[in-house]
């Protein structure tokens, strides 16, 4: 069992370039989400995807979007990085609102 | 809107001291649900406990117990005699309409 996978792990992208960051889940979770974690900020919420065809903004959504490809995937894409974008990106899933998975991060890096 | 506060940032105790992580929330939501997860050094994102908002028992699982109160919006996590492994971020994390909110974290030290 994979559990939330996350692709890629590193990326170094040039302020103005654009990049997808990819995540599928294969527990057959309802519920997506994205956050990004920045020293001493905790994790905050960019986006959830409550069921197959849903989105909504979360804490932080300006400079993002997401895409609820189907039930496994959810992508999040920055159309025009920009340096206060660096940071660790998670995906995670949930079924029903029990606990959360977690993928195994996204560290990001925008020069 | 839901928020999560953890006030404490670092706290440091000597190993087999019991240490507690303070946690406030609030939402307008009457049905939630509270988690604790643990973050280690090498960054991944640990579950240890769930507890939705209509039980307030409180329960010891091994070094971890937690306290839910509902009167004053909080539900305090800890670990008893604490061990080196444990040293760790742990956030606390409220789940309302679909929502999953996570506190700034505490960073724990555990000093040999």
């Amino acid at each position: 069992n994979a559990g939330v996978t996350q692709t890629p792990k590193f990326q170094v992208l040039k302020t103005g370039q654009s990049m997808t960051l990819q995540c599928a889940q294969d527990m057959n979770h309802n519920s997506m989400y994205w956050y990004r974690q920045d020293p001493g900020m905790g994790l905050r919420l960019i986006y959830y995807s409550a069921s197959e065809g849903t989105t909504d903004k979360g804490e932080v959504p300006n400079g993002y979007n997401v895409s609820r490809l189907n039930k496994r995937e959810f992508s999040l894409r920055l159309e025009s990085a920009a340096p206060s974008q660096t940071s660790v990106y998670f995906c995670a899933s949930s079924y029903d609102r029990a606990e959360a998975f977690f993928g195994q991060g996204t560290r990001l890096t925008v020069v | 809107a839901q928020k999560v506060t953890q006030a404490q940032t670092e706290i440091s105790v000597v190993e087999k001291e019991d240490v507690t992580l303070d946690c406030v929330y609030e939402t307008r939501d009457t049905t939630y649900y509270l988690f604790w997860y643990k973050q280690p050094p090498s960054g991944e994102l640990v579950f240890l406990i769930r507890r939705n908002s209509f039980d307030e028992q409180n329960e010891i699982s091994g070094r971890y117990s937690w306290n839910f109160q509902k009167s004053t919006s909080s539900f305090n996590f800890t670990i008893t005699a604490s061990q080196v492994v444990d040293s760790a971020v742990y956030f606390c994390a409220l789940e309302g309409n679909n929502r999953l909110a996570f506190g700034k974290g505490n960073q724990v030290v555990v000093i040999p």
